[in-house]
């Protein structure tokens, strides 16, 4: 399948200060790339789509204001997460479609922790 | 409520037995995939599914589109299947999104 690298796997940062995360594709063009996050005991909530070439579609409770995407080429997209909070912190994973049909694979996550 | 409601939340088996994961659909699903999260949280591939039946070794999976459903069937639990499963569909109405299930939390026990 098609290998989706993110950057950090780990990252912990104080309340109230920024970070950034990375997704590389390797292997394949990620004309489109997803992030999820997935909060403490729940399941994966789609944050927005990005397409190159293309507007990035925020899902609802979600914006770019407190989760500006970058995606600049078929190869890599990053995510900041602006001003972070305990309800920010969790597991964030970047997904994106193999070529050939809609299967996404993903990234090992990125995990945040906010002290 | 719940648009990809999955069935059990939570799943103990003996090695050696077999069990059936379940989700439901409420959106016009067009694929759907089946992943298995490790301890360390990476999602793992298990199945991409248009409607119809895959097969992988001890694993089975079934999409009836027109049922708005899909199982994932294990055979002969093996302790290494124990994780968390998420099925996750493909609203056709929605361009590409994949909307994920609850869950199911396996443990496998010798």
């Amino acid at each position: 399948g098609a290998l989706v690298y993110q950057y950090p796997r780990r990252t912990i940062c104080k309340s109230g200060t920024s970070m950034r995360m990375e997704c590389q594709a390797v292997g394949f063009q990620a004309t489109s790339v997803a992030w999820y996050r997935q909060s403490p005991q729940k399941t994966f909530e789609l944050i927005a789509l990005s397409t190159v070439n293309s507007a990035i579609k925020y899902e609802q409770n979600f914006t770019q204001e407190k989760f500006p995407i970058s995606h600049p080429n078929l190869s890599f997209s990053s995510m900041t997460v602006l001003n972070a909070y305990l309800e920010d912190r969790g597991l964030y994973l970047c997904g994106a479609p193999d070529r050939a049909n809609t299967e996404v694979f993903f990234g090992k996550g990125t995990r945040l922790t906010v002290v | 409520g719940d648009k990809v409601k999955q069935s059990p939340s939570a799943l103990s088996l003996q090695e050696g037995t077999n069990s059936a994961l379940r989700c439901n659909f409420s959106i016009a699903a067009t694929t759907v995939q089946w992943f298995l999260q490790n301890p360390r949280g990476s999602l793992i591939n298990l199945f991409y599914l248009v409607p119809g039946t895959k097969e992988n070794g001890r694993l089975k999976s079934t999409f009836n589109s027109k049922e708005s459903y899909s199982t994932l069937h294990i055979r002969d639990a093996q302790l290494e299947d124990s994780g968390t499963y998420f099925c996750a569909a493909e609203d056709g109405n929605m361009g590409y999104k994949l909307t994920f299930g609850t869950g199911t939390s396996l443990l496998v026990d010798p």
